[in-house]
């Protein structure tokens, strides 16, 4: 089965700074990678995903990169404020989801 | 956007006990729902995936005569925690895709934090 590793497993940042976290996967069938958000308490939130045939996804201060050769995956929060700090999970999906381990980002005002 | 929405988000019940958690896919149908279980600070665990109209299919470890699950429509599943116990006190989110988009992306609901007494 597939197998996502995320790294790393804690992030702190200045305010204002950039957020990279990575991911990487096994399976070569996956063709879905989805990124979410979960807040304490509350569960995963969607906030970017990429499929297979494209290589690089922006959404305002969130992109998301994919190199399907290397099988890993990136998200990147530029400008980061506070209300960024939360759990984040990848994803990698074919039929089945798979997730990441969680990165928990703080942003530090 | 799709909504999931999970009731109810907090429940305390004495051991021995069960308690049902509902999903409902709000604004969707879908096939297929997920039902997950998640310890502090740790990733999501995968307990069973619910199929409308026939039975879930239980990943390896867990009760499936514990964690009882109902998908009897296309907009909503139940997971009843049968004889609760406090080891079973845990945060259960369920999940679910639009069965008309294909491999789309699974929506989450915001979870039920169960404590068994």
């Amino acid at each position: 089965g597939e197998n996502v590793e995320q790294h790393p497993s804690t992030l702190s940042v200045q305010e204002g700074d950039s957020a990279v976290i990575k991911c990487t996967y096994s399976d070569s069938a996956s063709n879905y990678f989805p990124w979410y958000k979960q807040e304490l308490g509350k569960g995963p939130q969607l906030i970017i995903d990429i499929r297979s045939n494209v290589g690089e996804k922006k959404d305002q201060r969130i992109a998301v990169t994919l190199n399907k050769t290397a099988k890993h995956f990136s998200l990147h929060i530029t400008e980061t404020q506070p209300e960024d700090s939360a759990v984040y999970f990848c994803a990698a999906t074919g039929n089945q989801f798979y997730f990441g381990t969680g990165t928990s980002l703080t942003v530090i005002p | 956007g799709a909504v999931v929405s999970q009731h109810p988000s907090r429940v305390i019940c004495k051991s021995g006990t069960s308690v049902k958690i509902e999903c409902r896919s709000l604004d969707f149908q879908a096939t297929t729902m997920f039902w997950y279980r998640q310890f502090p600070k740790q990733s999501l665990m995968l307990m069973a995936t619910s199929n409308e109209g026939s039975k879930a299919t239980y990943e390896q470890g867990v009760e499936k005569d514990k964690f009882l699950i109902n998908h009897a429509s296309l907009t909503l599943s139940t997971l009843t925690v049968t004889s609760a116990h406090p080891e079973d006190s845990s945060f259960y989110i369920c999940s679910a895709s639009d069965r008309l988009r294909g491999n789309s992306p699974l929506h989450f609901g915001n979870g039920t934090r169960l404590t068994v007494t």
